[in-house]
């Protein structure tokens, strides 16, 4: 058990519809990282934010966004989804920006859009 | 940019060592790390190498050459229980900015 939590496990939804992934980092953690999966393209970073504030993006849609709360627990956003966004969603954390090398994963958010 | 290149399948027997190579090209590098991944999974952190030199783990090992751009783990002693995909991935961190830019990953398969 990594200490990161994500709700839900599974995501069944249909396609234009709009869904939130939430997770919770491990206590401590200030950053907090989104990474998308698929069986052909790994692990891809999504978005990164530090106590609150995005400090990285990768190959993410306009059509997802995210978020950091106060209490650190972050929440991705994603809408207008299209078959294509069918993935795993993992979210990972570590104590600071310069421990980005070590992140620990939360269990991942399994999303299928039909 | 940054890319990350390793071979997508390796087979090894119990018992046997196996190596998993990663070359990087990337800007501003400033360490590898390995993380493990089972089917159904989340990856896991296993190594960082920021220096060159061999870093050691109990049974796996990981290397890393700067001026080759090039890094590997090493698994000995290999059981079943280490058939999973094995990621390299590069920091981007510094300044502003930190996150990871993850290899496509090595699938291991451990035979009997």
């Amino acid at each position: 058990d990594s200490g990161v939590t994500q709700t839900p496990k599974h995501l069944i939804t249909a396609t234009g519809q709009r869904v939130t992934l939430r997770c919770s980092p491990r206590s401590g953690d200030l950053s907090v990282y989104w990474y998308q999966q698929s069986l052909d393209q790994g692990l891809q970073f999504l978005i990164q934010y530090y106590n609150g504030e995005e400090r990285a993006k990768g190959n993410i849609l306009e059509r997802f966004s995210a978020q950091q709360f106060p209490d650190l627990h972050s929440e991705l956003n994603l809408s207008s989804l299209e078959l294509g966004d069918s993935a795993l969603y993992f979210c990972a954390s570590s104590v600071d920006q310069g421990s980005s090398y070590e992140q620990y994963f939360g269990p991942g958010t399994r999303l299928t859009v039909t | 940019g940054q890319s990350l290149e390793q071979p997508s399948e390796v087979t090894a027997v119990e018992g046997a060592i196996v190596q998993i190579n990663c070359t990087y090209q990337t800007s501003g590098f400033y360490g590898l790390s390995w993380y493990q991944q089972h089917d159904g999974g989340a990856p896991t952190f296993l190594s960082y190498n920021a220096l060159d030199g061999l870093e050691e783990t109990g049974r796996f090992s990981s290397f890393l050459s700067r001026s080759d751009s090039y890094g590997y783990l090493l698994l000995q002693e290999l059981q079943m229980k280490d058939s999973a995909s094995y990621f390299c991935a590069v920091g981007n961190y510094g300044g502003s900015q930190g996150n990871l830019i993850f290899g496509k990953g090595t699938k291991l398969s451990v035979k009997p």
